[in-house]
């Protein structure tokens, strides 16, 4: 596609539920990232994948939290028994530029646990 | 470990007047620098970016920043803001690697006065 997509770009479950988050990179891109970003503050680092393998999963916040590539393009983040505290819109970035490391967004899944 | 400050939380400007927003950065060698640009309900853009050579970077829209190694600042600057401009800026830093993840400043939202 001609950009970075992510699906659903809404998402309210109810605390406790388990949810996944998707996204599509630019194709041909190897590295995908995904950030967090709470309301009023910058993107939070979360994990990055080079091809199929998570490259930096130090972000995670906690085992709640886990993203797979299984093919080395669409990546799914999941988040097991969701918490009011998971309320936020996930970012996921994509890059194909040895060299300077420019990442291209999506538009962002916004989760709301209620 | 990398970290990014943005002093100035909200900054108003008139149309036509310049603009600076200020951008500090934390990083014991050579960064890779960004700054990118969010609308209200869109992804985040690349403005412009610095990861060698002159420290003086155009980039789109106007906007310009120059790399400063001895103040480890990175600061955003536009000659005549436009209504258009009004929106949330972010300044980024990377380790200088050709994939990595990049840590985010707080940002700093700027609203134009017509």
């Amino acid at each position: 596609g001609a950009g970075v997509s992510q699906t659903p770009s809404n998402k309210v479950t109810e605390k406790g539920k388990y949810v996944e988050l998707r996204c599509d990179p630019i194709s041909g891109h190897t590295a995908l990232y995904w950030y967090r970003q709470s309301l009023g503050q910058g993107p939070e680092f979360l994990i990055y994948f080079q091809g199929t393998g998570a490259a930096d999963d130090s972000g995670l916040p906690n085992d709640r939290f886990f993203a797979v590539r299984p093919e080395g393009s669409v990546s799914t983040l999941k988040i097991q028994r969701t918490e009011r505290g998971d309320s936020a819109v996930y970012l996921c970035a994509s890059s194909n530029r040895a060299g300077d490391n420019e990442q291209f967004f999506g538009p962002g899944t916004r989760l709301t646990v209620l | 470990a990398q970290s990014v400050t943005q002093p100035d939380i909200h900054i108003t400007v008139s149309e036509g007047a310049s603009l600076e927003l200020r951008c500090n950065y934390s990083y014991g060698a050579t960064p890779y620098l960004f700054w990118y640009v969010q609308s209200p309900g869109q992804g985040l853009q690349l403005l412009l970016k610095y990861f060698s050579g002159d420290t003086l970077v155009q980039g789109i829209k106007g906007f310009e920043a120059e790399f400063k190694r001895s103040q480890s600042s990175f600061n955003l600057r536009k000659p005549s803001v436009h209504w258009s401009d009004a929106a949330e800026y972010f300044c980024a830093v990377g380790r200088g690697a050709s994939y990595d993840k990049v840590i985010f400043g707080p940002g700093t939202s700027l609203s134009v006065i017509p």
